[in-house]
């Protein structure tokens, strides 16, 4: 079965301090990998798409990677507001309406 | 820029009680669907929709209709409500398979 799964659970960093979000995936051929981001009380807010593996993109203090078998979201000199839960998802082989989604990484940014 | 629109914000309902949960986008895109999100559970897909007249199941489908019968709108209509369908309710949309969703900003749930 197509599976996400993203590391840590939860992640506190004080501002300025970078760091590295986890999203693996066991699904192959995938056809898009999606990373959002989420406020309380809120609906995920789009943030990147990458396609293959290799692929980079930017965003502020947010950069994404994908490699075969993971995607990092790269956090550099964060500030408060920057806390939020950061979800990953796939379109798998065959697309569809079927995005599959992690947990979640719960990011608190500390003064 | 309205996007996708979700109404009511929060309902209670008793067991067994019936109700509808509205979305809208004015995006036109084809593609609709319904998640459903719990602690721990990441978001779960309930129905989807490519297109008005088509529908087809998610991943947890029982005690939950869809119908849509325009572009803009894609309801979810709970049957018989039960407590664990207690949860937070998200309606996105997407204009093809391998672009990225955009959700509303959900629906929160209490079935006592």
């Amino acid at each position: 079965e197509d599976q996400v799964t993203q590391s840590p659970e939860a992640l506190r960093l004080q501002e300025g301090e970078s760091s590295s979000l986890n999203c693996s995936y066991t699904v192959s051929g995938l056809r898009g990998l999606f990373w959002y981001r989420q406020d309380p009380g809120k609906g995920p807010e789009f943030l990147f798409t990458l396609y293959s593996a290799g692929e980079e993109k930017e965003k502020e203090r947010l950069k994404a990677t994908l490699t075969k078998k993971e995607s990092f979201l790269h956090i550099t000199a964060p500030k408060p507001e920057d806390s939020a839960t950061y979800l990953c998802a796939f379109t798998p082989p065959g697309g569809g309406n079927k995005l599959t989604f992690g947990t979640g990484t719960q990011l608190k940014v500390e003064l | 820029n309205a996007g996708v629109t979700q109404t009511p914000k929060f309902q209670v309902l008793k067991t067994g009680q019936s109700m509808t949960l509205q979305c809208a986008q004015d995006m036109n895109h084809e593609y609709m669907s319904w998640y459903r999100q719990d602690p721990g559970m990441g978001l779960r897909l309930i129905h989807y929709s490519v297109g008005a007249g088509i529908t087809d199941q998610g991943e947890v489908p029982n005690g939950y209709n869809v119908s849509r019968s325009t572009t803009e709108d894609f309801p979810l209509r709970l049957l018989l409500a039960a407590p664990s369908q207690t949860s937070v309710y998200f309606c996105a949309s997407r204009d093809r398979d391998d672009s990225p969703l955009h959700f509303g900003n959900g629906t929160r749930l209490t079935v006592t």
